[in-house]
């Protein structure tokens, strides 16, 4: 069954803690997106990758660092800097040269920080 | 850096009535895609427009891609319960050369629909 997968769906952490959120594909896609969903923001891009062992800052990384050693993981690290990190964050991916290249996203990960 | 604005936020209809939600870039887009998140779900790719112009139909659905490449808008005919969820349109651009398939996002538009 392919798809993205996002743990864990609820995320509870105390300020000042670095957590990471975790994200895998099995659809064999080159392209993998964070986004952070806020209530009437829609949705904003934190980092991007297009291969593996690069990756791109978004409009809103700041705070934010990824790592992409495989094809299929794309992990978020959401560091104590991100002065309001409580949000719903998103994965997506995309398959290059298949057209229309839309985003396939995950469940998604709600994370409070108290 | 690239803007886009969609309108409106919310939109509460009764089932039947028809419904529309607007997106406008501050820049040239190369192409714009539209998703659906359903409540407590996340966003669904439903259609790209790429052409100027362009106008697509999936049953009660109609896309459009205005002329400058800067506006669309996605109209339901006869809204269904079914059709409930926030309705995004996220524009691409090739600016640079390379766009990595990055999408900006608009804001979304929260359609309700009363039985």
């Amino acid at each position: 069954d392919g798809g993205i997968t996002q743990s864990p769906k609820y995320l509870f952490r105390k300020e000042g803690q670095n957590v990471t959120l975790s994200c895998e594909q099995n659809l064999n896609h080159d392209a993998m997106y964070w986004y952070r969903q806020d209530p009437g923001q829609g949705l904003r891009l934190i980092y991007y990758s297009q291969i593996v062992n690069d990756f791109q800052k978004g409009d809103i990384a700041e705070g934010y660092s990824v790592s992409r050693e495989k094809k299929e993981s794309f992990p978020l690290t959401v560091t104590s800097a991100q002065k309001n990190p409580t949000a719903f964050y998103l994965c997506a991916s995309r398959m290059d040269r298949a057209y229309p290249y839309e985003q396939y996203f995950g469940p998604g990960t709600r994370l409070t920080v108290t | 850096g690239q803007q886009v604005m969609q309108i409106p936020q919310y939109q509460h209809v009764q089932e039947g009535e028809d419904f529309t939600t607007y997106c406008n870039s501050s820049t040239t887009l190369s192409n714009i895609q539209w998703y659906k998140q359903r409540p407590g779900g996340h966003p669904v790719f439903l259609i790209q427009l790429v052409k100027s112009g362009e106008v697509k139909k999936q049953k009660r659905l109609t896309f459009q891609f205005g002329e400058a490449k800067k506006n669309s808008s996605l109209h339901i005919t006869a809204t269904q319960t079914t059709d409930v969820g926030t309705y995004f349109c996220a524009g691409g651009s090739s600016a640079g050369g390379t766009s990595y398939g990055k999408l900006t996002f608009g804001q979304g538009t929260i359609l309700t629909v009363h039985p």
